[in-house]
């Protein structure tokens, strides 16, 4: 079956740190995506990243990167030199087979001024 | 345009009343999802459309009443709700992969939502 762990319930940082959200999956699929989302105050999911399981490269968008390891299971997203506006929960989410997407439990985010 | 907008923003309703969600994309998408999240836990998902079809319900009450008038427009309605159903409903909207018919690896677009509450 597939899983998504997200250990980390609540991180609080200062702001200019950088930040890093692990996300731990399992599947048995050999081809597969993952996801991340991230969810502001105001509620709506915003997309940030798709990501192949074919593509171990690491993706870097502006502060945002993600490191994907196949090894580990693991898609962390790192934020670098965070800011306020960065306090959000964010989700890591699996797709399996029947529409689902298998979401982890969501680490809230607290930048602090 | 990744934008997905839902209607009302807000909504308080009694357990007799009937009212509807709404949610619409323009992005040319044949998946359409309605999600429920409570707060601190990540979306459940209700129902699933693929060309205006219903492909997923995911043994939802029938107080919730999903509707595809066309591929643009995505609905719920509600009807003789319970104070439990109060959460933050959400719309989304993705490709269908056309091999196999199936959108689950598509990136999902979600709207901004709609706060219920059930009184």
């Amino acid at each position: 079956a597939q899983k998504v762990t997200q250990a980390q319930t609540e991180i609080s940082v200062v702001e200019k740190e950088d930040v890093t959200l692990d996300c731990v999956y399992e599947t048995r699929d050999t081809t597969y995506y993952l996801f991340w989302y991230k969810q502001p105050p105001s509620g709506e999911l915003v997309f940030l990243i798709r990501r192949n399981s074919f593509d171990e490269q690491n993706e870097i968008s502006g502060r945002y990167s993600w490191n994907f390891q196949k090894s580990t299971s693991s898609f962390n997203f790192t934020i670098t030199a965070s800011q306020v506006v960065d306090s959000a929960v964010y989700f890591c989410a699996l797709p399996d087979s029947n529409y689902q997407l298998i979401w982890g439990a969501g680490t809230k985010l607290i930048i602090k001024p | 345009d990744t934008e997905v907008t839902q209607t009302p923003k807000h909504l308080v309703m009694g357990m007799t009343n009937k009212k509807s969600l709404k949610c619409e994309q323009h992005m040319g998408h044949r998946a359409m999802y309605w999600y429920k999240q409570k707060a601190k836990k990540p979306p459940e998902l209700m129902f699933v459309y693929s060309y205006e079809k219903l492909s997923i319900n995911e043994s939802v009450p029938s107080r919730f009443s999903p509707e595809c008038p066309n591929s643009s427009l995505l609905n719920l309605h509600l009807h003789a709700l319970q104070p439990e159903d109060s959460a933050l409903y959400l719309c989304a909207s993705s490709q269908v992969r056309l091999a196999g018919g199936s959108s689950y690896q598509e990136t999902q677009y979600f709207g901004p939502g709609t706060r219920l509450l059930v009184l």
